[in-house]
């Protein structure tokens, strides 16, 4: 099957600094990848649809200039938490649609974020 | 509005069926998934109902009925590794998908 990899897993940093989180399709290309973002024992919440070689969609109540979305190929998709702050730390996954017709999306391993 | 209901938890035991039930109100229908996510991890694609009725797939089966808004996901033959949430996500007319908070299925010996 389709792979997404995502990278960081981990991530410690401290306050104020930015982190920058990558997500690859490995095998096929993602025209169209998603953000999402959990809280623990929460389900996901979408923050941004990015599409390839344009801006990123953001949900309702997701900031754009902290949470920076940059898709420039069929591949890869990035996430950058702008200036970290202690409540941004949480479990950031992206996910991405394959090439079926079923929708089916596969998601990326996770990145776990801790800001000091 | 659309929205996605699931138990929040469920408990079951080991070799035994367990069954989880899922109603879903969206803006136009494009599909059900469901999702398995350990904890810590990120969700596994499980199972993809378009048309209506069981869909097998070893020891899990997919049921959708669009009329009623509703879907279900059948656990057979129960395992400690079963233990896990389950996110049902229904796919709205735009192709987006709107997630339920999961069922947390509780496994016991």
């Amino acid at each position: 099957g389709a792979v997404v990899s995502q990278h960081p897993s981990w991530v410690i940093c401290k306050s104020g600094t930015s982190v920058k989180i990558e997500c690859r399709s490995l095998d096929f290309q993602a025209t169209t990848m998603f953000w999402y973002r959990q809280f623990p024992k929460q389900s996901l919440m979408l923050m941004a649809t990015s599409n390839e070689g344009s801006k990123a969609t953001y949900e309702q109540g997701v900031e754009k200039d902290k949470f920076l979305i940059n898709h420039a190929s069929l591949t890869l998709s990035t996430l950058t938490v702008t200036s970290a702050h202690p409540e941004d730390s949480s479990f950031y996954i992206c996910s991405a649609k394959g090439g079926r017709d079923t929708g089916e999306l596969f998601f990326g391993e996770g990145s776990r974020l801790t800001v000091l | 509005g659309q929205n996605i209901d699931q138990p929040t938890e469920m408990t079951a035991t080991e070799g035994a069926i367990v069954q989880i039930n899922c109603t879903y109100q969206t803006s136009g229908f494009n599909g059900l998934f469901w999702y398995q996510q350990h904890a810590g991890e990120a969700p596994t694609f499980l199972s993809y109902n378009v048309l209506d009725g069981l869909e097998e797939k070893g020891r899990f089966s997919s049921f959708l009925s669009r009329s009623k808004g509703y879907s279900y996901l059948l656990l057979k033959e129960l395992q400690m590794k079963d233990s896990a949430s389950y996110l049902c996500a229904a796919m709205d007319s735009n192709y987006q998908l709107i997630w339920g908070a999961g069922t947390k299925l509780i496994i016991k010996p």
